[in-house]
């Protein structure tokens, strides 16, 4: 049964980097075909991030910009995200997920299943 | 970018009651690459329909989906103690992939 499971620091300061890690149990990262993280601000919905594909591929939010940084660790079995230049709003329960779907001429088409638990991350000086 | 509308934003319903939640895109979700989760209080969402109809491993069968194009449904037959959460949905037709505002079902 594969979980996952988020780590890394709940509180960061403002424009300094956010950075997660995606623990991954039951499952052989490389066997899959995606990952992906997707965010929550406090009573807010749901908000896709960024996924990575097991080529190695990424793509994220264009409302992120160019502040998204997703990659693959297959020696431990992670994955994991990083976000500079974060701001206030920037401050959510952050998740990770296995995204599963369909890729078709480069492009992929995904769900997200099973997530992790989440980890609040709080941007504040 | 694809928007998503779920109505209505509340649902009272009675336990053993039909409930209907509606999912709107504000363009066709290319083939009915719609996704239906289910989130509880302090807890990550868990998938329960994917491609707009295919229920996820393990999820009961009062859940059902239905829809295409720009018009998609989520139906709990008989509401269970345990379906009192949140519903939303997600398109990922086309990146980015975004989801709905949620609709609360509660107990009436």
């Amino acid at each position: 049964q594969v979980q996952l499971q988020e780590s890394g620091p709940g509180l960061v300061k403002p424009s300094e980097t956010l950075s997660l890690i995606c623990s991954v149990s039951g499952f052989s990262i490389p066997s899959a075909d995606y990952w992906g993280w997707v965010r929550q601000p406090p009573g807010k919905g749901l908000e896709w991030i960024g996924s990575i594909y097991r080529g190695g591929g990424t793509y994220s939010n264009p409302s992120l910009k160019s502040r998204v940084t997703i990659s693959l660790d297959t020696s431990k079995n992670q994955f994991s995200l990083s976000l500079n230049s974060v701001t206030a709003a920037d401050t959510a329960v952050y998740y990770c997920a296995r995204a599963r779907g369909y890729c078709t001429d480069g492009t992929c088409s995904t769900w997200f299943d099973p997530w992790g638990q989440g980890t609040l991350v709080t941007v504040s000086s | 970018e694809i928007v998503l509308t779920q109505s209505p934003g509340t649902l009272s319903v009675s336990p053993g009651e039909r409930a209907t939640l509606s999912c709107r895109a504000s363009q066709s979700v290319s083939s009915s690459y719609l996704a239906w989760y289910q989130q509880k209080p302090g807890q990550a969402p868990r998938l329960l329909i994917y491609d707009a109809s295919s229920r996820a491993t393990g999820i009961p069968d009062r859940f059902s989906g239905s829809g295409s194009g720009t018009d998609f449904t989520l139906t709990i037959s008989r509401l269970e103690p345990e379906d009192f959460a949140v519903y939303y949905c997600q398109q990922y037709g086309s990146s980015p992939f975004t989801f709905g505002p949620g609709t609360k079902v509660d107990i009436k």
